[in-house]
């Protein structure tokens, strides 16, 4: 067990829809990533929260929008969604914010189909 | 853009054998990931190195910053080590990690 926990575990929805993911990260980890993994991309990065300022972003659509709140839990906001959004979203959490050089802590991971 | 390369594609063994998986990039970094994705999904942080070489029980990984070339060993290997093993690094300008396609490990007993 990482200590980082996602809700929900699946997720099934239709095109067009709204959907919601929330992550919370270890205790006393600051940084938040949120990470896609689907079966033509493989594992892409999308975008990291530091102590609730956003931190860095990478392949992240601009349907897509994220937030990390007060208590450093962070959610992962995905509208009007494609059949191509299917996959599998990880969150990972941190101490810092140097991510590519620090150990992350990945969460089990939200399995989204939509529909 | 940091293009992450790994090495086989598909590893198939026996029990006992002795593993290496390989993985290349293309841009200069501060540390490399290997990550372990069990069957059911889940990913695990095996190691984090910036140079020489990491132990853990029966797995080691090196990495030679100058040659851009990170290795995955797996010692007497065991059909529970079954997963597909993913590097990642710096991606470059967006500071987050660029992640190697994986490699799928299957250990027959």
């Amino acid at each position: 067990d990482s200590g980082v926990t996602q809700t929900p575990k699946h997720l099934i929805t239709a095109t067009g829809q709204r959907v919601t993911l929330r992550c919370s990260p270890r205790s006393g980890d600051l940084s938040v990533y949120w990470y896609q993994q689907s079966l033509d991309q493989g594992l892409q990065f999308l975008i990291q929260y530091y102590n609730g300022e956003e931190r860095a972003k990478g392949n992240i659509l601009e349907r897509f929008s994220a937030q990390q709140f007060p208590d450093l839990h962070s959610e992962l906001n995905l509208s009007s969604l494609e059949l191509g959004d299917s996959a599998l979203y990880f969150c990972a959490s941190s101490v810092g914010l140097m991510g590519y050089q620090e150990t992350q802590y990945f969460g089990p991971g939200t399995r989204l189909l939509v529909l | 853009k940091n293009e992450v390369e790994q090495s086989p594609q598909n590893l198939t063994a026996q029990e006992g054998e002795f593993i290496t998986i390989n993985c290349s990039y293309s841009v200069g970094i501060s540390a490399l990931h290997w990550l372990q994705q069990h069957p059911g999904g889940g990913i695990v942080s095996l190691f984090m190195l910036s140079s020489g070489k990491k132990k853990h029980g029966r797995l080691i990984a090196t990495i030679n910053i100058q040659e851009k070339h990170s290795s995955l060993h797996i010692t007497a290997s065991h059909p529970r080590d079954s997963a597909v093993y993913i590097c990642a690094a710096r991606g470059g300008g967006a500071d987050g990690l660029t992640f190697g396609k994986g490699t799928h490990l299957i250990i027959q007993p």
